[in-house]
């Protein structure tokens, strides 16, 4: 079955700084969608991407699929403590699957 | 509009025990989903419900069964608690299977003992 990849498992900023995680799919997706948990909490879903070389913008997140349709990357530009979180990815198949990443656990030091 | 409620919010089994985990939504959503979240594991899909009168096996479905009870209630059981059921566990639905959006309960927190 697919497996979904997801890099890094951490990541500690300084508040201001940048932050990028990535997704890889064995499998080529019919569409990827991101997830972000608050500590404590529930995922809430962000967005979902379904054409190759997809990129879309909500305010400071960037979200790209691959050409190929088998990545995915998430972006943050200068983050904020309220960005603090667990972010997932979530890649559906042909088969109407849809696998999750592990998560990237983001921390951001005011 | 309280979207997904799940029941309880926290629990303690000891091994062996049997408890039913409660699910409901009311946003008329077809489809209905178990997971359980485990540290650097993410979310791994237990059983799902397509749509009412249909259950199907995720990828960890071992030690679980479910009831779509209607269209607005979905329950995970655990026959018989084991300790590596210990995790969060999480209700989910969505208007239909694979391109939605899924909308997620608060979580049940599990501790087998």
């Amino acid at each position: 079955g697919q497996q979904v990849m997801q890099i890094p498992q951490y990541q500690h900023v300084q508040e201001g700084e940048d932050f990028t995680t990535y997704c890889n799919s064995s499998t080529t997706l019919s569409n990827i969608q991101w997830y972000k948990q608050r500590p404590g909490g529930h995922p809430v879903f962000l967005i979902q991407l379904v054409k190759s070389g997809e990129v879309k913008k909500q305010k400071r997140l960037t979200f790209q699929f691959g050409e190929a349709k088998k990545n995915s990357s998430l972006h943050i530009t200068a983050t904020q403590t309220t960005d603090v979180g667990t972010y997932f990815c979530a890649g559906l198949d042909n088969n109407n699957d849809m696998r999750f990443g592990a998560g990237t656990r983001l921390t951001v030091k005011p | 509009n309280a979207g997904v409620t799940q029941t309880p919010k926290f629990q303690v089994l000891k091994t062996g025990q049997s408890m039913t985990l409660q699910c409901a939504q009311d946003m008329n959503h077809n489809s209905m989903y178990w997971y359980r979240q485990d540290p650097g594991m993410g979310l791994r899909l237990i059983y799902y419900s397509a749509s009412e009168g249909t259950t199907d096996k995720g990828e960890v479905p071992n030690g679980y069964n479910v009831s779509r009870l209607n269209k607005r209630e979905f329950s995970l059981r655990l026959e018989s608690a084991a300790p590596s059921q210990t995790s969060v566990y999480f209700c989910a639905s969505r208007t239909v299977t694979g391109g939605s959006p899924l909308h997620f309960g608060n979580g049940t927190r599990l501790t087998v003992t």
